[in-house]
């Protein structure tokens, strides 16, 4: 079954606590993508990715990293959490941006 | 950078009821998708639509590209159907997807 899939669904940390959230693909698609979802906000994106070692920021990308070393993978990381980043987090992946996008199904971060 | 606008915000129906809702994006695309969010917080897409009508069961779409707008209809709703409906265009740069606010749907029993 073609899916994007995240991991952790559900996580609660603290402070300053180093985390990743790990995302896959196997549609290999060569752009993938995190947003954060906030009360009032909307969907915002993180970071993306057009293709292998190739990343770019997005609208919100402060306190976060990506890395794409394989075409299936993109984890985010967050290396020095903070409450701010409290959020549900999607990542997401298409062909091109012209192409159909897939969500996973969501990662709930808190952060104490 | 582009805008996109949906309506209404919210939305209340008896279960049965037909709806439409609406995105309108502020500049020309070449695609479109209407996303659902259940109340699990999970995004389940709909439809990837850049132009012209789709159906898919109860649910159907249509974009005008032209006039810059889209519609998603829902027929006989039930209480599954409950949720957030967003529609999203890609930025001018094609490097995000940029949402809308969403229409929040509660259909009730």
């Amino acid at each position: 079954e073609a899916q994007v899939t995240q991991n952790p669904r559900y996580l609660i940390t603290v402070t300053g606590k180093k985390l990743t959230v790990t995302c896959s693909q196997n549609m290999n698609h060569e752009y993938m993508s995190w947003y954060r979802q906030d009360p009032g906000l909307g969907l915002r994106q993180i970071y993306y990715s057009m293709n292998v070692e190739v990343t770019d920021k997005g609208d919100v990308p402060e306190g976060y990293k990506v890395s794409r070393k394989e075409k299936r993978n993109f984890p985010l990381i967050l290396e020095s959490p903070s409450p701010n980043q409290t959020s549900l987090y999607f990542c997401a992946s298409s062909f091109n941006m012209n192409t159909e996008a897939f969500f996973g199904q969501g990662t709930r971060l808190t952060v104490v | 950078g582009i805008q996109v606008e949906q309506s209404p915000p919210d939305l209340i129906l008896q279960e049965g009821a037909n709806s439409t809702l609406r995105c309108n994006f502020s500049d020309s695309v070449n695609n479109l998708q209407w996303f659902h969010q259940n109340p699990w917080g999970q995004l389940i897409n709909l439809f990837y639509i850049p132009s012209g009508t789709k159906q898919n069961g109860r649910l159907s779409a249509t974009t005008v590209a032209t006039e810059r707008y889209s519609l998603l209809y829902i027929s006989s709703s039930q209480t599954t159907d409950s949720g957030v409906y967003f529609c999203a265009v890609p930025n001018s740069g094609y490097s995000t997807l940029t949402f809308g606010k969403g229409t929040m749907l509660l259909v009730s029993p």
